[in-house]
């Protein structure tokens, strides 16, 4: 069975700053994807960015990065240059790699970006 | 395009009516996905489509019907649905039933109320 654990109650950042959002996660499987997804106020789950756990490089897309720690079972979100719209909530996720797994998601974290 | 489409937006039921909620994808995948998210929570999976045919049933009440007319369409049908029911449902796709490493992308959601 995985678990995800997202234990930040609810995070705030001012506009133009970074902020790191946290992420552990527990899976006896060897090989996994890491998943965040962003649901704003209007209800849909927007992918964010993928980890792949036998991914030697952190993952980056735009101004999304993954901080992947194997060893310690992290996979941190980064969000450099905060905007009004990234105020949302924050889902991490994770999948066994092969058929027939399912995606779990931790409780997500609400993140609030002040102007 | 990723887009994946969910009508109607809003729904609003009694306990004793029938409706159905539709989503549609045009990206080929060959998964599709039910889920159902209280507020505040994480999604939680009620049914997966693979190759159109149902691979995951969570368990999920009789009351819930889905149906997958071809590759790109999934319903699901509401009977004598209780207040408790009331969520906000999503529909997901991704390219390859439950495989680890590819994401899932979702709909915005159909916010469900059940009076």
């Amino acid at each position: 069975a995985q678990k995800i654990t997202q234990t930040q109650p609810g995070m705030f950042v001012q506009e133009k700053e970074a902020v790191t959002l946290d992420c552990t996660y527990d899976t006896s499987d060897q090989s996994y994807g890491l998943f965040w997804y962003k649901q704003p106020s209007s209800g849909e789950m927007i992918f964010l960015i993928y980890q792949g756990s036998y991914d030697e490089q952190n993952a980056t897309e735009g101004r999304y990065s993954l901080n992947f720690q194997k060893a310690r079972k992290s996979a941190n979100l980064v969000i450099s240059a905060s905007q009004l719209g990234d105020s949302a909530m924050y889902f991490c996720a994770m999948r066994p790699t092969g058929a027939n797994s399912k995606l779990t998601f931790g409780k997500g974290i609400t993140l609030s970006v002040r102007p | 395009d990723t887009e994946v489409t969910q009508t109607p937006k809003h729904l609003v039921m009694g306990m004793t009516n029938k409706k159905s909620l539709k989503c549609e994808q045009h990206m080929g995948h060959r998964a599709m996905y039910w889920y159902k998210q209280k507020a505040k929570k994480p999604p939680e999976l009620m049914f997966v489509y693979s190759y159109e045919k149902l691979s995951i049933n969570e368990s999920v009440p009789s009351r819930f019907s889905p149906e997958c007319p071809n590759s790109s369409l999934l319903n699901l049908h509401l009977h004598a649905l209780q207040p408790e029911d009331s969520a906000l449902y999503l529909c997901a796709s991704s390219q390859y039933p439950l495989a680890g490493e590819y994401e899932q992308y979702f709909g915005p959601g159909t916010r469900l109320t059940v009076t």
